[in-house]
């Protein structure tokens, strides 16, 4: 089946460094990929939808210059947390939408296994 | 604005009881809905959906009905194995759609922890 992966699964840094995240699809294109915050306990919040080639929406309340989203290609999204504090450390979910391009059901939407960051 | 609630976890049954997870939800149109089901070190998995009222979804044993008149999507099994011990989200869309298949933006609930013992 279809998979998306993210690096790394665990990080951890320094208040006011950067951390970069990566989600891949591994056997489709994702014209749309999305990124979750999760909370302990909690629900998955969207932060964002990243469009490959164009700029990534951001969800109400979400900081677009701390959290920088790149979809360079079809299989590859980034989330850079700029600047990091304590208040950034959470759980961070991927999941990329297939595109239909290259078979498998398309608009179907798969989830990576998640990044624990934590920020000291 | 859309939300989903589940009920609190979490849920600890033995091999072979019968589960039901509650789930409502609040939305502005006419969602779509959703069970994922994360496996421990996994990403969510769509368990089944139901794009319309009255509708069930089933999969792998589970199913779920689309009560539009008490805004809910009761996720049931009739006997859990302890294969299934994972965590359990119910989810909407209300993204709208061009032939039931496009699935947009996702609005989660809080998720309910499932295990089942031997």
């Amino acid at each position: 089946g279809a998979v998306v992966s993210q690096h790394p699964s665990r990080v951890i840094c320094k208040s006011g460094t950067s951390v970069k995240i990566e989600c891949r699809s591994l056997d489709f294109q994702a014209t749309t990929m999305f990124w979750y915050r999760q909370f302990p306990k909690q629900s998955l919040m969207l932060m964002a939808t990243s469009n490959e080639g164009s700029k990534a929406t951001y969800e109400q309340g979400v900081e677009k210059d701390k959290f920088l989203i790149n979809h360079a290609s079809l299989t590859l999204s980034t989330l850079t947390v700029t600047s990091a504090h304590p208040e950034d450390s959470s759980f961070y979910i991927c999941s990329a939408k297939n595109a239909g391009l290259a078979g498998g059901k398309r608009d179907t939407q798969y989830f990576g296994p998640g990044t624990r960051l934590t920020v000291l | 604005g859309d939300s989903v609630t589940q009920m609190e976890g979490p849920v600890t049954l033995s091999e072979e009881a019968f589960l039901t997870i509650n789930c409502t939800y609040t939305a502005t149109g006419y969602p779509s809905l959703f069970w994922y089901v994360q496996y421990p070190g996994e990403g969510l998995q769509l368990l089944l959906k139901a794009t319309k009222a009255d509708d069930k979804g089933s999969n792998k044993g589970f199913e779920a009905t689309y009560r539009k008149e008490t805004t809910s999507f009761h996720l049931e099994k009739g006997s859990v194995q302890v294969s299934d011990s994972a965590v359990y989200f119910c989810a909407l869309t209300t993204t709208p759609n061009a032939g039931g298949t496009s699935y947009g933006k996702l609005t989660f609930g809080q998720g309910t922890i499932l295990t089942v013992h031997p």
